[in-house]
């Protein structure tokens, strides 16, 4: 069984549409993040959580927001979406290593903005 | 600052022939080095990592990789690829003043039968 779960699994939005994409784990992190997959770009950081509560910007945060209500729970928000944010989005968690933490990720949610 | 540079974003081997993906990082402190792979319709797993010791780290399946210091990479390395490894690979960097994971932007593996 999946340890992290994203839903949906595909979305299609219109400009300037709200979505919310969600994540849950079972893995028990306090670490949590979202990533963005472009060709060529790899997979960018846009918003991260150290546990319930809190939420930190990473590389990329711009028209994003993020949620952290629970351990199990993050979720990113578009509350103005765009044709760029049209992408596959990541979430993981992170085992906190103090030596090289070991993410662990969900299968992705591809999202189309029209 | 850091970054990951991954030269070839596709890379065609036959079954059964040897393999590197090449990886180039740039750090400022002490790296802690990943391979993470994707397979299709998948998120990313972790293949192994590096973060102090041996500079060859073994990881799942007969992959392993070799930090150097001097070159500034990490390239990831099989003896005997299978069709099944036909995925796409990540390298990435984050250090010890707790920076997060920066990734390159993926080699595309085929492994031809």
């Amino acid at each position: 069984e999946a340890a992290v779960t994203q839903s949906p699994r595909n979305k299609v939005a219109v400009t300037g549409g709200k979505v919310t994409l969600s994540c849950n784990q079972t893995n028990n992190h306090n670490n949590m993040y979202w990533y963005r997959q472009d060709t060529g770009h790899g997979l960018r950081l846009i918003h991260y959580s150290y546990g319930a509560g809190s939420t930190e910007k990473g590389d990329i945060p711009d028209g994003y927001k993020a949620s952290r209500p629970s351990q199990e729970n993050f979720s990113l928000i578009l509350e103005l979406a765009t044709p760029s944010q049209t992408s596959v989005y990541f979430c993981a968690s992170g085992d906190g290593g103090a030596s090289a933490e070991t993410l662990y990720f969900g299968s992705g949610t591809r999202l189309t903005v029209l | 600052a850091q970054s990951v540079t991954q030269p070839d974003a596709r890379v065609t081997v036959s079954e059964g022939a040897s393999l590197q993906l090449r990886c180039k990082y740039s750090s400022s402190v002490t790296p802690y080095l990943f391979w993470y792979v994707q397979y299709p319709r998948q998120g990313l797993q972790l293949l192994l990592k590096y973060y102090s010791g041996d500079p060859v780290v073994q990881g799942v399946n007969g992959f392993e990789a070799e930090f150097s210091k001097s070159n500034s990479s990490f390239h990831l390395r099989k003896a005997s690829v299978h069709w099944s490894d036909s995925a796409v690979y990540f390298c990435a960097v984050s250090n010890n003043a707790g920076a997060k994971l920066t990734f390159g932007g993926g080699t595309r593996l085929t492994v031809r039968p």
